[in-house]
């Protein structure tokens, strides 16, 4: 349901290894984005992008990586550099950026 | 930026109660506020949303308020059932087009 794909829904990562996060929608959607979600805390923003090949840093990017080659597709990649990357991770997506968002599913990363 | 509030953290009601939760911001400018609704380990879900130029939006058991000179707004639900029990988070979009989201109100509803 919702048109909007995560994968996978758990992630387990060594230290010191990246690791790609999947997010595909069907919705036609311009705008796309990625929240990281802590226990006690809201969503909050890693990267958006408004147009492919496109995209802007959020509030907390550092140790993230993300392209957009297609408007469909927007990968995220949790790299060596995030020091402490276990959380669950969600993705969505807006018809512009004053949109309603709509969310995958999500996918938890765990540092093993 | 928008800084967004939500209070309380956890809210624990019996079946058939009313249940409230506020939030605050800070962005006089903030025009869209966004209410979501995540069961555990799904999706966060639009639940109900109000713009700035409307004070009270009422979708059947589900209700939204908005005080605009308080730079405060509150999800209010009636006669609560064992399956609105959730997390609900608030947002409010900035001037700038950024959506901000409160840390989220554990919803517990008591059969």
């Amino acid at each position: 349901d919702g048109g909007i794909t995560q994968s996978p829904k758990y992630l387990f990562r060594k230290e010191g290894q990246n690791v790609t996060l999947s997010c595909e929608q069907n919705l036609n959607h311009d705008a796309m984005y990625w929240y990281r979600q802590d226990p006690g805390q809201g969503l909050r923003l890693i990267y958006y992008s408004q147009i492919v090949n496109d995209f802007q840093k959020g509030d907390i990017a550092e140790g993230y990586s993300v392209s957009r080659e297609k408007k469909e597709s927007f990968p995220l990649t949790v790299t060596s550099a995030q020091k402490n990357p276990t959380a669950f991770y969600l993705c969505a997506s807006s018809t512009g950026r004053t949109g309603r968002r709509v969310f995958g599913q999500g996918t938890r990363l765990t540092v093993v | 930026g928008e800084n967004v509030e939500q209070h309380p953290s956890t809210l624990s009601v019996q079946e058939g109660d009313s249940a409230v939760i506020k939030c605050t911001y800070s962005d006089s400018a903030s025009n869209y506020f966004p209410w979501y609704k995540q069961e555990l380990g799904k999706r966060p879900q639009l639940i109900i949303d109000i713009r700035s130029n409307v004070g009270e939006k009422k979708d059947q058991r589900i209700a939204v308020t908005l005080n605009k000179t308080a730079k405060h707004f509150s999800l209010h639900i009636t006669e609560t059932q064992p399956e609105d029990s959730a997390v609900y988070f608030c947002a409010a979009k900035d001037s700038n087009n950024d959506m901000r989201f409160g840390a989220g109100t554990r919803l517990t509803v008591k059969p």
